[in-house]
């Protein structure tokens, strides 16, 4: 299958900073998106991005599609305690499944 | 109104059971799958179905066997199960992978 490689690994916040995470494949996709997931639940799409240079934004989350296609970056503007769980991107090259990076743990500092 | 809903929620089973998952989604989407999330959080796909048909099996063990008796449902078999099957398993459902796809909350199968 089709490897993304999604930095960094973990994060820690501090309650109003900014934080950006970013993913890389080496094959092109058609459409990337970002998900969340809080514990013991399923993950939850965030933004969608359909269109190679698009910049979307979902409340304080903004989301790219680089221009190569093959790579994405989410932004987390002033984050709050509420934004720490796992964010997944996830990239799709056919109408058949999504592949997906290996997560970003955001975690509150202590 | 759950979307996608599974049961049972967690699992806790002893090696050489069989068990099932079951999955229905509401939401009228044509495609469903199974994802396999292990213990470093990694999300693998393991099988996907079209309108009842199988469109994707990834290489997973012949223990496990999906079953969709209709386009709303989609049920997982295993097996003998071993130590190994230890994860948390999602259903997901979408009108085309590219629109994202809904999941459900997921199992947590421990094997013992």
């Amino acid at each position: 299958g089709q490897q993304l490689n999604q930095s960094p690994q973990s994060m820690f916040i501090q309650e109003g900073e900014d934080v950006s995470m970013n993913c890389t494949s080496s094959s092109i996709f058609n459409t990337w998106l970002w998900y969340k997931q809080d514990p013991g639940e399923g993950p939850v799409l965030l933004i969608a991005l359909y269109k190679a240079g698009e910049l979307t934004s979902n409340g304080r989350l903004t989301a790219q599609f680089g221009i190569t296609r093959k790579d994405s970056f989410l932004n987390i503007s002033a984050s709050i305690p509420s934004d720490v769980g796992i964010y997944f991107c996830a990239g799709c090259s056919n109408d058949y499944k999504l592949s997906f990076g290996a997560g970003t743990t955001v975690t509150v500092r202590a | 109104d759950t979307a996608v809903s599974q049961t049972p929620k967690y699992l806790v089973t002893q090696m050489g059971n069989d068990k099932s998952i079951k999955c229905e989604q509401n939401l009228g989407h044509d495609t469903m799958y199974w994802y396999k999330q292990d213990s470093k959080k990694f999300l693998k796909i393991m099988f996907s179905y079209n309108n009842k048909e199988l469109i994707i099996n990834e290489t997973v063990p012949n223990r496990f066997s999906p079953k969709s008796p209709d386009k709303a449902h989609l049920n997982l078999h295993i097996n003998s199960l071993e130590l190994g099957d230890s994860a948390v398993y999602f259903c997901a459902s979408s009108r085309g992978a590219s629109y994202g796809y809904t999941f459900g909350s997921g199992t947590r199968l421990t094997v013992v």
